[in-house]
């Protein structure tokens, strides 16, 4: 079975710094991969996902994410975090023909401070 | 525009007692997912449906578990009995299908916190 790793359980960071949260999985196919957020007191939502075509993938609030398929990585970047983007994001992989679940990373909590 | 509604949000109970858990997805969504969230192990996928009918429910840990969708505005998540170990954060999620396939969004509820003494 597929599985999904994330390295950096916490993460401290101050405003302005740039952001890269790792994600590996572990699986030989064909994956759609996607990074999700959960903002404190609010629900997990989509922050991105690739399917196919650039690698280079690029979502809200300044996010973006490199699909690299050599190193089985998928990780998130941003240039300039701020205080908002304190939050918990989970990477997330799901198998081409594997039906239709994602399998979760354990999840990094980013905090950023001012 | 309402998301997914779950309740209750917080349930403490005493171990063997029947916990249920209820999810109302969003209308027009014909996926509907139920997640366990623990420290130990992140989010794991317990069961999904597909137009109400179980997908695949290799996720459900044990016969203790176990899951219906009677209808497409509802889903329950029973455990009977409970016991300290299913203490977790349950998340329902929905999704649809598009004309290109599923595209993987899932829309989450704020999630059941259920502590078993």
């Amino acid at each position: 079975a597929q599985s999904v790793s994330q390295h950096n359980h916490h993460v401290i960071l101050s405003e302005a710094a740039s952001l890269e949260l790792g994600c590996n999985y572990s699986y030989g196919g064909t994956v759609n991969l996607f990074w999700y957020v959960q903002y404190p007191g609010q629900h997990l939502q989509l922050l991105l996902k690739y399917f196919s075509g650039d690698p280079l993938v690029k979502g809200i609030k300044g996010f973006e994410a490199e699909f690299i398929k050599s190193k089985f990585s998928f990780n998130l970047r941003k240039p300039s975090v701020q205080w908002s983007d304190t939050a918990e994001y989970f990477c997330a992989v799901m198998v081409t023909g594997g039906g239709n679940k994602l399998t979760f990373g354990t999840g990094t909590q980013l905090k950023v401070e001012l | 525009d309402a998301g997914v509604i779950q309740s209750p949000r917080h349930e403490v109970t005493e171990m063997g007692q029947e916990v249920t858990l209820r999810c109302k997805p969003i209308s027009g969504h014909d996926y509907l997912f139920w997640y366990r969230q623990t420290m130990m192990r992140g989010l794991e996928l317990l069961i999904y449906f597909n137009n109400n009918v179980p997908i695949d429910d290799s996720g459900m840990p044990e016969d203790r578990f176990s899951a219906k969708m009677p209808n497409a505005s509802f889903s329950t998540l029973k455990i009977q009995p409970s016991e300290p170990r299913d203490s977790a954060v349950y998340f329902c999620a929905s999704s649809f299908r598009t004309s290109g396939g599923w595209g993987g969004e899932l829309f989450f509820g704020e999630g059941s916190r259920l502590t078993v003494l």
